[in-house]
């Protein structure tokens, strides 16, 4: 069973740089894309970008100017860096897995709260 | 892009059925056939229900069924049980540039 443990800072002022982390346990971590998505508080999933271990990268236009994803094979860990962070950036940010080739997020994390205040 | 198009709300009792409908366009929901459906209980993280547009994952109760037509898809759940109540997200491949969008979410309630 692929486990997903995450965790980064949860309080940032506007204009920091967002960072979290995820560990991939009990998977093997190729064959995978491992996706960030987020949620503000009680609104929808917003889809942020992906990474597969090669490093080959897809990111939601939206966010492109300022998102970095990147991997750690070794360790078995993907990263998550948003730039420049505003109030409209709060939110859980969930790590999660698909499979290559497949259009389905199968694994997430437990989602970490980031909330963006002065 | 703009989110995919979902009601806000359904409802209806133990045993009925409801439709949750996804609305995108011809470069979304129109253009693959790699509409997926989450569930998500308050909380928790939101779980894969359909993918592919009408395919149930392994332990997914065949009462949720999912089509397609046209640029709307359709999530229909049928013999509502409680434990059913949750909020519903559809998403879509959108091609090379977008990659991936979802809908706003549809919260079931059973009455």
């Amino acid at each position: 069973q692929v486990q997903l443990q995450q965790w980064g800072a949860g309080l940032l002022k506007p204009s920091e740089t967002l960072s979290l982390t995820c560990a991939v346990y009990d998977a093997s971590f190729n064959g995978y894309f491992w996706n960030w998505i987020r949620q503000p508080p009680g609104k929808g999933l917003e889809w942020i970008g992906e990474i597969n271990d090669s490093g080959s990268t897809n990111y939601n236009p939206s966010l492109k100017s300022r998102v970095t994803i990147s991997v750690d094979t070794s360790k078995k860990h993907v990263s998550l860096k948003l730039s420049s962070v505003t109030a409209a950036d709060t939110a859980v940010y969930y790590c999660a897995g698909r499979i290559v080739g497949v259009q389905r997020v199968d694994h997430w994390g437990q989602g970490t709260l980031v909330t963006i205040s002065s | 892009q703009s989110a995919l198009t979902q009601p806000r709300s359904v409802s209806g009792s133990p045993g009925q059925s409801v439709t949750i409908s996804c609305t995108g366009s011809s470069s979304d929901v129109g253009g693959y056939d790699f509409v997926s459906w989450y569930q998500q209980h308050p909380g928790k993280a939101p779980k894969v229900m359909i993918y592919d547009v009408d395919k149930r994952p392994s332990g997914v109760p065949d009462r949720f069924s999912g089509s397609k037509s046209g640029n709307t898809a359709s999530l229909t759940i049928s013999g509502l049980e409680a434990e059913d109540e949750a909020d519903y997200y559809c998403c879509s491949y959108a091609g090379r540039y977008t990659f991936r969008i979802f809908g706003g979410g549809t919260k079931v309630t059973v009455l």
